[in-house]
């Protein structure tokens, strides 16, 4: 049980277009999703938490209207990259949490983004 | 302030040894605290968390890890290494409550030999 989806898994984009990565929770209520980076051979860094219904709350630094992300129901949070330029190319790993599972946060298989 | 230090960027074992990965954290109130796996490209994977009760806790993979309060330590440990073990090794630190997030370390790459 558990398990957290990702998709696209992985794209590439032209500088200035919008790239969508949807999250699901595939057999759990996710009430809260959250949307991390990574660099190479780095840790994660939060972007974004999420709550089902609400607006997301975006960590010091975020552009919130660069990386736009909606949590519409308990099994699905989409990452809207909007005109996407080479360095936010990158590894973007997503998140979920039920209440029925405590504090523990099950990964998805991350989004590999590529921005030419 | 809440931190959390892997002070082992990379280790390297050979297959069948043992292993501990480090893990100090600094947290104001009881921690939940988490190990995660992830293969190259790949998602995390949880491997065991610690919420309460018996510090000694069983993971997935053959893999344990010990609360200590008193060190404010949480390290990881499997008795015999697998080379498919080789992979990057995250400590987290939760809340028990708010917003959830986690306190991730910097991560502990590890190498096996054959």
């Amino acid at each position: 049980g558990a398990v957290v989806s990702q998709h696209p898994s992985w794209v590439i984009c032209k500088s200035g277009t919008s790239v969508k990565i949807e999250c699901r929770s595939l057999d759990f209520q996710a009430t809260t999703m959250f949307w991390y980076r990574q660099f190479p051979k780095q840790s994660l860094m939060l972007m974004a938490t999420s709550n089902e219904g609400s607006k997301a709350t975006y960590e010091q630094g975020v552009e919130k209207d660069k990386f736009l992300i909606n949590h519409a129901s308990l099994t699905l949070s989409t990452l809207t990259v909007t005109s996407a330029h080479p360095e936010d190319s990158s590894f973007y790993i997503c998140s979920a949490r039920g209440d029925s599972r405590g504090n523990t946060q099950y990964f998805g298989p991350g989004t590999r983004l590529t921005v030419l | 302030a809440q931190s959390v230090t892997q002070p082992d960027i990379h280790i390297t074992v050979s297959e069948g040894a043992s292993l501990e990965l480090r893990c100090n954290y600094s947290y104001g109130a009881t921690p939940y605290l988490f190990w995660y796996v992830q293969s190259p490209g790949q998602g995390l994977q949880l491997l065991l968390k610690y919420f309460s009760g018996d510090t000694l806790v069983q993971g997935i993979k053959g893999f344990e890890a010990e609360f200590k309060r008193s060190q404010s330590s949480f390290n990881l440990r499997k008795p015999s290494v697998h080379w498919s073990d080789a992979a990057e090794y995250f400590c987290a630190v939760g809340a028990a409550s708010g917003t959830y997030k986690y306190i991730f370390g910097t991560g502990t790459r590890l190498k096996v030999l054959a």
